[in-house]
Order: C-alpha cells, then sequence, then structure tokens
C-alpha cells in the first residue's frame, strides 16, 4: 500500500522568510496529493491541492510542486506570516483507483516568529 | 453552509465504557471517513462509510471498534470496552463522490478528543 513520508518534522522561519515542506510517496499510482494546515484544537484544512498532470499549482503565497519521476511533493510558503503557524500534513491517494482513501504524511510543526 | 459537525469535542471515559463519536457530513455529502490522530502523529484512515454501506474498514480494528452511517442520522464511530491506548483524536470527513480526489476533497470535522481514564 501507499506509503508517504514527511519532511521536517518542526520547522522554524522568521516572520517574512520561506517555508519548504517536503513529502516522498511510495505508489506510482498515486495521481492526487492535497496538503492540509491544522490549527491547534480544530480539523485539517485543506489549503492546496494537486493532481498527478501537473507539475505545479499557485495560489497566492502557496505553492506546490510534484515530481512523478521521483515520486516526491513539496509545499512551499513565501512571505510568512506568525498566522501561517501550525501543523501542515501532505496526503497522497489514487483518485479513481482501488485504493482511493488519503494517506497522510506524519506531519510538519511549522513555527513563524514575528 | 455547515461544516462537518462532530461531537462531543471532548469525551473522557473510564477503561471498560463505551465511547460513542457522532458525526454530521456536510450538507450534500453522502460519503464519510473516519481517521485516528495520535499525539504527534498523522492521520491514520479507519473506515469509509456511505448511506447504510461499509465500504472499506481496512483501517479499523477488528475489536471493539464498529461505525455505521445510518440513512436518517450522523455517522457513529463506536468503541466498545474502552483502554488507554484509544485515547486519541478521532476526526470525520466527509466527501459529495466515492474517490478522494480533485473535484472531491476531504473536508474534515474538528474530532472529538477521547481520553480513557
Amino acid at each position: 500500500g501507499e506509503n508517504v513520508e514527511q519532511h521536517p518534522s518542526t520547522l522554524s522561519v522568521q516572520e517574512g522568510d520561506s517555508a519548504v515542506i517536503k513529502c516522498t510517496y511510495s505508489d506510482s499510482a498515486s495521481n492526487y496529493f492535497p496538503w492540509y494546515k491544522q490549527e491547534l484544537g480544530k480539523g485539517p484544512q485543506l489549503i492546496i491541492d494537486i493532481r498527478s498532470n501537473v507539475g505545479e499549482k499557485k495560489d497566492q503565497r502557496i505553492a506546490v510542486t510534484l515530481n512523478k519521476t521521483a515520486k516526491h511533493f513539496s509545499l512551499h510558503i513565501t512571505e510568512t506570516q506568525p498566522e501561517d503557524s501550525a501543523v501542515y500534513f501532505c496526503a497522497a491517494s489514487n483518485y479513481g483507483g482501488s485504493q482511493g482513501n488519503l494517506i497522510f504524511g506524519k506531519g510538519t510543526k511549522l513555527s513563524v516568529k514575528p | 453552509n455547515a461544516g462537518v459537525m462532530q461531537n462531543p469535542r471532548h469525551l473522557v471515559r473510564r477503561r471498560g465504557q463505551e465511547a460513542r463519536l457522532r458525526c454530521s457530513p456536510m450538507k450534500g455529502h453522502s460519503h464519510v471517513y473516519w481517521y485516528r490522530q495520535l499525539p504527534e502523529e498523522g492521520l491514520k484512515f479507519m473506515v469509509y462509510l456511505q448511506k447504510e454501506n461499509i465500504i472499506d474498514e481496512s483501517g479499523m480494528p477488528k475489536e471493539r471498534f464498529s461505525a455505521e452511517f445510518p440513512k436518517e442520522g450522523p455517522s457513529i464511530l463506536r468503541i466498545q470496552q474502552v483502554v488507554r491506548g484509544d485515547s486519541a483524536a478521532y476526526f470525520c470527513a466527509s466527501s459529495p463522490r466515492r474517490e478522494t480526489g480533485y473535484n472531491s476533497p476531504l473536508h474534515f470535522g474538528n474530532g472529538t478528543r477521547l481520553t480513557v481514564t
């Protein structure tokens, strides 16, 4: 089955700097890769997602890149703000296949220092 | 448009008691997923249900755990004879379609935090 590895587990940056979180996946059939942000005491919130037929997607300060050959994808946050502090999870699934459930990485705790 | 509603938010049970966790999906969503999150861990898939059907329970322990999603009412995750190792946050998510994908992302509730004493 699918296995998703996420690095780093913690990340501390200064406000205004960029933050990059990386994930690798094992199942070459995976074709959908969402990123979720989880604030303390809340459920995960979808912030951006990408399909396997796209190499990059951007939404304001957030971007995701996908390398299908290497089976890794990354989240990039530019001009970080204190409110970006949260735990970020990557996930993978085989949309349309027999295993449509999301498999999550273990999360990255991002701290943005003012 | 209300999001995924879970209750209770916090639940304390003594060892051996039963825990019942409820989830009302987003309006128009007929697919429900339950995930468990241990401290400092990611979310682990437990079970996927449609109305009146369990589609995939491969992530749910075979004993003491059960789930249902009746025709009327919320989805219920039931844990019988709870043990300390069951202490975790349990999240419900819903989707409008079968497969989680680009046009049918998962929307999560705020979870139920179960503490077993």
